[in-house]
């Protein structure tokens, strides 16, 4: 079956390190997102691509970055990982770009910057 | 950005009661979505709603796209245990960017027999 999966599932770093989050998903979707959840701001977009070499800035993409170089994955990296970077994100997918187009998310990743 | 206004924040209620819960906003918005997220898992999208007044129901569940286009509401009749979860609605302020996808805050259902 096709699926959307997301690795690790939990990490922990520190302050300054670089970490890449990975999501990888086997539906030939070409629109892929990253999303990060906090308590009390729901599901918030930072960036999403609509194909291979394309990516887009969300809402909070600041010390973030992604790059898409084939279809089925969306690596998201922080370069220089701060203590506001701890949260849960989840990586979703969707066959079109439109409202109407399901997008399926992935199980999440919990990070935690000390 | 613009956020949502999703109330409650959290429901404790007994098994068959039923559930209420809606989403507000300041802005006009074409397309509602209402999505579930089971504990340790990612969203699943449980309805879409596309035009004002729309009611669609799933099952058990029921939402409905505001007349003034600012609100929604979704409605679980006769819950049970695996309701529980996180409901998130979200909206769309354009028909074309998923950029522009905005999500509440949550509403945490928690179920006792």
């Amino acid at each position: 079956d096709a699926e959307i999966t997301q690795s690790p599932r939990h990490k922990i770093t520190e302050t300054g390190r670089q970490v890449t989050l990975a999501c990888h998903q086997t539906w030939n979707h070409n629109n892929m997102f990253w999303y990060r959840q906090d308590l009390g701001h729901g599901l918030r977009l930072i960036h999403y691509s609509y194909g291979v070499h394309d990516t887009n800035k969300g809402e909070v993409s600041d010390g973030y970055s992604v790059s898409r170089s084939n279809t089925e994955d969306l690596p998201l990296t922080l370069e220089s990982a701060a203590s506001s970077q701890t949260s849960v994100y989840f990586c979703a997918s969707s066959e079109g770009r439109g409202p109407s187009d399901t997008q399926y998310f992935g199980p999440g990743t919990r990070l935690t910057v000390l | 950005g613009q956020q949502l206004n999703q109330s409650p924040q959290s429901m404790f209620i007994q098994e068959g009661e039923d559930v209420s819960m809606n989403c507000t906003s300041s802005s006009i918005f074409n397309t509602w979505l209402w999505y579930k997220q089971d504990p340790g898992e990612g969203p699943v999208l449980l309805i879409a709603l596309y035009k004002a007044g729309e009611l669609t129901s799933n099952g058990r569940l029921t939402a409905q796209f505001g007349i003034t286009r600012k609100d929604s509401f979704l409605n679980i009749s006769a819950s049970i245990p695996s309701d529980v979860g996180i409901y998130f609605c979200a909206g769309f302020m354009t028909t074309d960017s998923w950029g522009k996808l905005q999500f509440g805050a949550g509403t945490q259902v928690v179920v006792t027999p």
